[in-house]
């Protein structure tokens, strides 16, 4: 699977838009980007996915470079709440291949 | 979106007793489930695939015989940790996965032998 990096931590001002940065260099034509954040002692949520289009849903952005060796998750209107380890993973698609593999993550802190 | 949850959310157990943990895949049904265990300040690590109706797929160096995992249903997947030690006491996650493409995880469940 391919690897992604991401940077350990950044911050956010409350009502910002955070952008959260994943470089996955070696990713192959048909796997997905996906994203899920881990809030302080809770399971992990599932925030977004996309495999070549830009990808919008009610929570997130997720933008996705022409050559897919990047993306960037785009929360527009950050919160409190929102402050929490921001996950990028690579997942290829089919039977046999869904098991996600986590890294360190982003650690987003959203300052009042 | 789908909803996972996970009994109990915390437990306390004496050394060498068994724990059991439940998953439920609460508003979908859910052919495959994983098990994943967090040590404080760590990311999350695999331990095993759990598919209904079939034998778990353990990650390398995940005893099975120590970690059992029964899906017997297709909304349902269970965790016993059998004579758990202190060396146990970890955050032990599910997730279940959703139209065959993604993951929804649990709220957690805190294990504390002592």
């Amino acid at each position: 699977d391919a690897k992604t990096t991401q940077p350990p931590s950044m911050d956010c001002a409350e009502g910002r838009a955070a952008n959260l940065p994943c470089n996955h260099s070696t990713i192959s034509g048909n796997e997905y980007v996906y994203w899920y954040r881990q809030i302080h002692s809770q399971g992990p949520q599932y925030i977004i996915h996309g495999l070549k289009n830009n990808e919008t849903n009610e929570m997130a952005s997720l933008i996705i470079t022409e050559d897919r060796k990047s993306s960037t998750l785009i929360l527009p209107h950050a919160t409190l709440r929102d402050t929490a380890v921001y996950y990028c993973i690579v997942r290829p698609p089919g039977a046999g291949s869904y098991q996600l593999t986590f890294g360190k993550g982003t650690k987003l802190s959203v300052i009042p | 979106g789908a909803v996972v949850s996970q009994h109990p959310s915390r437990v306390i157990c004496k050394s060498g007793t068994s724990v059991k943990i439940e998953c439920r895949s609460l508003d979908f049904q859910a052919t495959t489930m994983f098990w994943y265990r967090q040590f404080p300040k760590q990311s999350l690590m695999l331990m095993a695939t759990s598919n209904e109706g079939s034998k778990a797929t353990y990650e390398q160096g995940v005893e099975k015989d120590k970690f059992l995992i029964n899906h017997a249903s297709l909304t349902l997947s269970t965790l016993t940790v059998t004579s758990a030690h202190p060396e146990d006491s970890s955050f032990y996650i599910c997730s279940a996965l959703a139209g065959q493409q993604t993951q929804y995880f649990g709220p957690g469940t805190r294990l504390l032998v002592l």
